[in-house]
Protein backbone atom coordinates (compact mmCIF):
# COMPACT_ATOMS: atom_id res chain seq x y z
CA UNK A 1 0.00 0.00 0.00
CA UNK A 2 1.01 3.60 -0.75
CA UNK A 3 1.31 6.24 1.55
CA UNK A 4 -0.52 8.53 0.08
CA UNK A 5 -3.20 7.70 -2.42
CA UNK A 6 -4.48 9.60 -5.23
CA UNK A 7 -7.40 8.67 -7.66
CA UNK A 8 -4.89 9.77 -11.22
CA UNK A 9 -8.72 10.65 -12.98
CA UNK A 10 -8.91 12.06 -16.10
CA UNK A 11 -11.78 14.14 -13.67
CA UNK A 12 -13.85 16.04 -16.26
CA UNK A 13 -16.38 18.56 -15.47
CA UNK A 14 -18.36 21.54 -17.13
CA UNK A 15 -17.03 25.30 -16.47
CA UNK A 16 -18.19 26.77 -13.64
CA UNK A 17 -18.34 23.51 -11.55
CA UNK A 18 -17.14 22.89 -8.23
CA UNK A 19 -14.57 20.56 -8.12
CA UNK A 20 -13.37 18.05 -5.22
CA UNK A 21 -10.04 16.38 -5.46
CA UNK A 22 -8.61 14.09 -2.92
CA UNK A 23 -5.84 11.78 -1.03
CA UNK A 24 -5.88 9.37 1.34
CA UNK A 25 -2.85 8.30 3.36
CA UNK A 26 -1.83 5.82 5.71
CA UNK A 27 0.83 7.51 8.07
CA UNK A 28 -0.94 9.17 10.98
CA UNK A 29 1.82 11.27 11.41
CA UNK A 30 2.18 13.27 8.43
CA UNK A 31 1.46 17.18 10.03
CA UNK A 32 1.76 19.28 6.89
CA UNK A 33 -0.60 18.85 3.82
CA UNK A 34 0.35 20.46 0.39
CA UNK A 35 -1.63 21.10 -2.70
CA UNK A 36 0.48 21.84 -6.21
CA UNK A 37 -1.03 22.57 -9.40
CA UNK A 38 1.52 20.73 -12.93
CA UNK A 39 0.48 22.32 -15.82
CA UNK A 40 1.53 19.51 -18.48
CA UNK A 41 5.25 19.92 -18.81
CA UNK A 42 5.76 22.57 -16.41
CA UNK A 43 6.97 22.63 -12.81
CA UNK A 44 4.83 21.99 -10.05
CA UNK A 45 3.31 25.04 -8.12
CA UNK A 46 2.05 25.57 -5.04
CA UNK A 47 -1.63 26.08 -4.10
CA UNK A 48 -2.19 25.15 -0.40
CA UNK A 49 -0.47 25.00 2.72
CA UNK A 50 -2.12 23.85 5.75
CA UNK A 51 -0.78 22.53 8.75
CA UNK A 52 -3.02 19.58 10.91
CA UNK A 53 -6.74 19.71 10.70
CA UNK A 54 -9.62 22.36 9.60
CA UNK A 55 -9.85 24.17 6.63
CA UNK A 56 -7.99 26.93 5.00
CA UNK A 57 -9.30 29.02 1.73
CA UNK A 58 -7.58 31.20 -0.56
CA UNK A 59 -9.64 32.68 -3.49
CA UNK A 60 -11.61 29.92 -5.79
CA UNK A 61 -9.18 27.04 -3.58
CA UNK A 62 -10.45 25.43 -0.02
CA UNK A 63 -8.18 22.84 1.30
CA UNK A 64 -9.66 20.72 4.61
CA UNK A 65 -7.99 18.25 6.04
CA UNK A 66 -9.56 15.30 8.25
CA UNK A 67 -6.79 13.63 10.14
CA UNK A 68 -9.28 11.51 11.79
CA UNK A 69 -9.94 9.91 8.74
CA UNK A 70 -6.73 10.77 6.96
CA UNK A 71 -8.10 12.35 4.49
CA UNK A 72 -7.22 15.56 2.97
CA UNK A 73 -9.84 17.41 -0.12
CA UNK A 74 -9.10 20.14 -2.36
CA UNK A 75 -12.16 22.43 -3.49
CA UNK A 76 -11.82 24.56 -6.62
CA UNK A 77 -15.14 26.88 -6.88
CA UNK A 78 -16.84 28.17 -10.20
CA UNK A 79 -13.62 25.96 -12.23
CA UNK A 80 -12.44 27.41 -14.83
CA UNK A 81 -10.76 26.04 -18.61
CA UNK A 82 -7.03 26.81 -16.95
CA UNK A 83 -8.06 25.25 -14.31
CA UNK A 84 -7.31 22.43 -16.73
CA UNK A 85 -3.96 20.52 -15.08
CA UNK A 86 -2.67 17.75 -13.12
CA UNK A 87 -3.10 18.42 -8.80
CA UNK A 88 -0.61 16.83 -6.41
CA UNK A 89 -1.06 16.30 -2.94
CA UNK A 90 1.91 16.14 -0.58
CA UNK A 91 2.27 15.52 3.01
CA UNK A 92 5.12 15.58 5.52
CA UNK A 93 5.99 15.51 9.02
CA UNK A 94 8.53 17.11 11.70
CA UNK A 95 11.85 15.14 11.71
CA UNK A 96 11.72 14.12 8.03
CA UNK A 97 12.39 16.47 5.51
CA UNK A 98 10.88 15.33 2.32
CA UNK A 99 7.88 15.39 0.58
CA UNK A 100 5.70 12.11 0.18
CA UNK A 101 3.68 12.74 -3.26
CA UNK A 102 0.43 11.48 -4.39
CA UNK A 103 0.70 10.61 -8.03
CA UNK A 104 -1.59 13.29 -9.24
CA UNK A 105 -5.58 14.00 -10.50
CA UNK A 106 -5.98 15.31 -13.62
CA UNK A 107 -8.44 17.75 -13.80
CA UNK A 108 -10.19 18.90 -17.19
CA UNK A 109 -12.65 21.71 -17.04
CA UNK A 110 -14.59 21.88 -20.43
CA UNK A 111 -15.89 24.84 -21.75
CA UNK B 1 7.61 32.67 -11.80
CA UNK B 2 8.83 30.01 -8.87
CA UNK B 3 11.91 31.90 -8.58
CA UNK B 4 14.04 28.57 -8.89
CA UNK B 5 15.41 28.19 -12.01
CA UNK B 6 16.77 24.86 -13.48
CA UNK B 7 19.27 24.69 -17.08
CA UNK B 8 19.04 22.98 -19.32
CA UNK B 9 15.37 22.92 -20.20
CA UNK B 10 16.06 19.88 -22.29
CA UNK B 11 18.71 17.35 -22.70
CA UNK B 12 19.13 14.40 -25.45
CA UNK B 13 21.83 12.08 -24.81
CA UNK B 14 22.82 8.63 -25.18
CA UNK B 15 22.95 5.79 -23.24
CA UNK B 16 26.25 5.23 -21.06
CA UNK B 17 26.80 8.92 -20.96
CA UNK B 18 27.18 11.12 -18.34
CA UNK B 19 24.69 14.52 -17.83
CA UNK B 20 24.70 17.37 -15.08
CA UNK B 21 21.44 19.27 -14.33
CA UNK B 22 21.72 22.64 -12.85
CA UNK B 23 19.43 24.42 -9.91
CA UNK B 24 19.50 27.85 -8.28
CA UNK B 25 17.25 28.10 -5.61
CA UNK B 26 15.25 30.93 -4.71
CA UNK B 27 17.11 33.73 -3.06
CA UNK B 28 17.38 33.40 0.41
CA UNK B 29 16.31 29.95 0.39
CA UNK B 30 18.98 27.25 2.34
CA UNK B 31 17.94 23.85 0.73
CA UNK B 32 17.53 22.55 -2.44
CA UNK B 33 15.80 19.30 -2.95
CA UNK B 34 15.82 16.99 -6.38
CA UNK B 35 13.15 14.85 -7.50
CA UNK B 36 12.42 12.53 -10.62
CA UNK B 37 9.07 12.43 -12.25
CA UNK B 38 8.51 9.94 -14.74
CA UNK B 39 4.73 8.65 -15.84
CA UNK B 40 4.92 5.40 -14.32
CA UNK B 41 5.77 6.81 -11.21
CA UNK B 42 4.85 10.09 -10.33
CA UNK B 43 7.07 12.42 -8.30
CA UNK B 44 10.14 10.49 -6.34
CA UNK B 45 12.41 12.22 -3.94
CA UNK B 46 16.02 11.68 -4.74
CA UNK B 47 18.14 13.87 -2.49
CA UNK B 48 17.83 17.11 -0.34
CA UNK B 49 21.05 19.78 0.09
CA UNK B 50 21.42 22.12 3.11
CA UNK B 51 23.46 24.77 3.41
CA UNK B 52 26.08 22.62 1.37
CA UNK B 53 25.59 19.67 3.57
CA UNK B 54 24.11 16.72 2.41
CA UNK B 55 20.43 16.19 4.69
CA UNK B 56 18.54 13.54 3.43
CA UNK B 57 18.31 10.49 0.85
CA UNK B 58 15.22 9.22 -1.00
CA UNK B 59 14.82 6.55 -3.88
CA UNK B 60 18.24 8.28 -5.68
CA UNK B 61 20.28 5.66 -7.77
CA UNK B 62 24.03 5.01 -6.86
CA UNK B 63 24.84 5.99 -10.26
CA UNK B 64 23.14 9.43 -9.69
CA UNK B 65 25.27 11.81 -7.69
CA UNK B 66 24.26 16.04 -6.33
CA UNK B 67 26.27 18.66 -4.38
CA UNK B 68 25.39 21.84 -3.09
CA UNK B 69 28.41 24.94 -3.82
CA UNK B 70 28.89 27.79 -1.30
CA UNK B 71 26.62 30.10 -3.39
CA UNK B 72 24.11 27.79 -2.91
CA UNK B 73 23.53 26.22 -6.21
CA UNK B 74 23.39 22.96 -6.90
CA UNK B 75 24.19 20.27 -9.59
CA UNK B 76 22.47 16.92 -10.10
CA UNK B 77 25.19 14.09 -12.20
CA UNK B 78 23.69 11.27 -13.86
CA UNK B 79 26.23 8.73 -15.03
CA UNK B 80 25.83 5.12 -16.81
CA UNK B 81 22.85 6.41 -18.44
CA UNK B 82 20.03 4.00 -18.70
CA UNK B 83 17.10 4.31 -21.28
CA UNK B 84 14.73 4.02 -17.83
CA UNK B 85 16.48 7.28 -16.96
CA UNK B 86 14.62 9.22 -19.16
CA UNK B 87 12.05 11.40 -17.07
CA UNK B 88 11.33 14.92 -16.19
CA UNK B 89 13.70 16.20 -13.31
CA UNK B 90 12.83 18.80 -11.30
CA UNK B 91 14.81 20.87 -8.28
CA UNK B 92 12.80 22.44 -5.22
CA UNK B 93 14.21 24.92 -2.72
CA UNK B 94 12.63 25.66 0.78
CA UNK B 95 14.09 28.53 3.46
CA UNK B 96 15.24 26.00 6.01
CA UNK B 97 14.85 22.69 4.74
CA UNK B 98 12.50 21.88 7.81
CA UNK B 99 9.22 19.52 6.81
CA UNK B 100 7.37 22.74 8.01
CA UNK B 101 9.15 25.32 5.04
CA UNK B 102 7.16 25.24 1.66
CA UNK B 103 8.90 23.98 -1.24
CA UNK B 104 8.87 25.87 -4.71
CA UNK B 105 9.53 23.98 -7.59
CA UNK B 106 11.46 25.05 -10.74
CA UNK B 107 10.83 24.30 -14.46
CA UNK B 108 12.56 21.26 -14.69
CA UNK B 109 14.86 19.56 -17.09
CA UNK B 110 13.59 17.05 -19.40
CA UNK B 111 16.22 14.04 -20.05
CA UNK B 112 15.67 12.17 -22.91
CA UNK B 113 18.65 9.12 -23.42
CA UNK B 114 17.99 7.26 -26.32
Amino acid sequence: QKEVEQDPGPLSVPEGAIVSLNCTYSNSAFQYFMWYRQYSRKGPELLMYTYSSGNKEDGRFTAQVDKSSKYISLFIRDSQPSDSATYLCAMSFSGTYKYIFGTGTRLKVLA
Amino acid sequence: DSGVTQTPKHLITATGQRVTLRCSPRSGDLSVYWYQQSLDQGLQFLIQYYNGEERAKGNILERFSAQQFPDLHSELNLSSLELGDSALYFCASSRNGGASNEQFFGPGTRLTVL
